[in-house]
């Protein structure tokens, strides 16, 4: 069965300091990624995706992500983080086949001065 | 600006009150999906629409149905709120449904008393 592991419940990041969000997925094809951020009593804005092509990918608010298919992995990352960066981030994963889409249960981010 | 509109934002209501639930899209998309996320939980899929198809998830409780009069309209209708489904309502569209991205309405806070 097809999921998503976000593995870091909550992460704690200086402001200025970079920040690495880990996604794994399990899935027999290549899916499309994507990586979502909730602010607190927010819906979710769409900060990237991969469908193909290049593997490293750039988003909105200086958010990149880099797919490795070797690992199953869709890391989200960014060089130096803001504290309004402070959201909760869901990555996801749609299919082909099958049509279906499936989320991460999220990583809290919290940034402190 | 197109986007995904929820009305109300914050909704209260009483133990076994019927309540309805509204989303309105000016993106012409053709699906839509409603989705329930708990508090510090990923968003839950309840069903969604693929034009005028209905595809209701396996595990959605009985209690939510859902209605779709028009491309632009989606409505939650919840026949009988218990105090387990208090939670945010987000409302969301896109294009299609193999991989396509998702467009995340703001959500509506749902109290039940």
């Amino acid at each position: 069965a097809q999921s998503v592991t976000q593995p870091d419940i909550h992460i704690t990041v200086s402001e200025g300091a970079s920040l690495e969000l880990r996604c794994n997925y399990s899935y027999g094809a290549t899916p499309y990624l994507f990586w979502y951020v909730q602010s607190p009593g927010q819906g979710l804005q769409l900060l990237l995706k991969y469908f193909s092509g290049d593997t490293l990918v750039q988003g909105i608010k200086g958010f990149e992500a880099e797919f490795k298919r070797s690992q199953s992995s869709f890391n989200l990352r960014k060089p130096s983080v803001h504290w309004s960066d402070a959201a909760e981030y869901f990555c996801a994963v749609g299919t082909f086949t099958g049509n279906q889409f499936y989320f991460g249960t999220g990583t809290s981010l919290t940034v402190i001065p | 600006d197109a986007m995904v509109i929820q009305n109300p934002r914050y909704q209260v209501t009483q133990f076994g009150k019927p309540v309805t639930l509204s989303c309105s899209q000016t993106l012409n998309h053709n699906v839509m999906y409603w989705y329930q996320q708990k508090s510090s939980q990923a968003p839950k899929l309840l069903f969604h629409y693929y034009d005028k198809d209905f595809n209701n998830e396996a595990d959605t409780p009985d209690n939510f149905q859902s209605r779709r009069p028009n491309t632009s309209f989606c409505f939650l209708d919840i026949r009988s709120p218990g105090l387990g489904d208090a939670a945010m309502y987000l409302c969301a569209t896109s294009r299609g449904t193999a991989g396509y991205e998702q467009y995340f309405g703001p959500g509506t806070r749902l109290t039940v008393t």
